[in-house]
């Protein structure tokens, strides 16, 4: 119950393309969900994060879709760049005092010039 | 302000050995967790503490311990290393563990090859 899985596992994309990276969950305790961005060599960093009262949260090029009837939900990258080529994490809390967050697998994202 | 600092950077140990990772938090985060990326994976929580007490444990073997110092850094400690070890260790901070403090902040991580 607390995995949250992930796909596709890799997405190439061109420039101008919007890659949409999909998560699914079955823990209905979770209530915060963050998606992370991770190059090569580093640690991952907030992208953008969404709780289950909001159906849609957009920041920038950014947005995140949630359905919780399906207990789903998915990022949306328009206008892609290749500097957006990275690894993406979608993952998931359930509230009280650990900061425990339950991660995807990763979606390796290329962005083509 | 500096982020997340976590050291080594770099290191590799052989089977049996032990391992000391620290972590110093942005500043004024009274919150460490640590987790392990292994190659291809998403990270895995291992601990969580808040001013000085653990506050959550993963699903990981004793061999695994930790603590948090009065100045909030932190160490991740892991005695009779297995090649499985071999992983990305990172540590994040965060403000609190309250609904609205709890953005998690990642160091750039300090990977372990285990020989």
């Amino acid at each position: 119950q607390q995995q949250v899985k992930q796909s596709p596992q890799s997405l190439i994309v061109q420039k101008g393309g919007i890659p949409i990276i999909n998560c699914a969950y079955e823990n209905t305790a979770f209530d915060y969900f963050p998606w992370y961005q991770q190059f090569p060599g580093k640690g991952p960093a907030l992208l953008i994060a969404i709780r289950p009262d909001v159906s849609e949260k957009k920041e920038g090029r950014f947005t995140i879709s949630f359905n919780k009837s399906a207990k789903q939900f998915s990022l949306h990258i328009m206008d892609s760049q290749p500097g957006d080529s990275a690894t993406y994490f979608c993952a998931a809390r359930v509230s009280g005092s650990a900061r425990q967050l339950t991660f995807g697998s990763g979606t390796q994202l290329t962005v083509l010039p | 302000d500096a982020g997340v600092t976590q050291s080594p950077t770099h290191l590799i140990k052989t089977r049996g050995q032990h391992v000391t990772l620290r972590c110093s938090p942005i500043s004024g985060h009274k919150s460490v967790s640590w987790y392990q990326q292994v190659l291809g994976q998403g990270p895995q929580f291992i601990f969580q503490y808040y001013e000085k007490e653990e506050r959550g444990r993963g699903n990981f073997p004793d061999r695994f311990s930790a603590r948090q110092f009065p100045n909030y850094s932190s160490e991740l400690n892991v005695n009779a290393l297995l090649l499985g070890d071999s992983a990305l260790y990172l540590c994040a901070s965060s403000l609190g563990t309250g609904r609205t403090t709890g953005e998690l902040f990642f160091g750039e991580g300090s990977r372990l090859t285990v020989l």
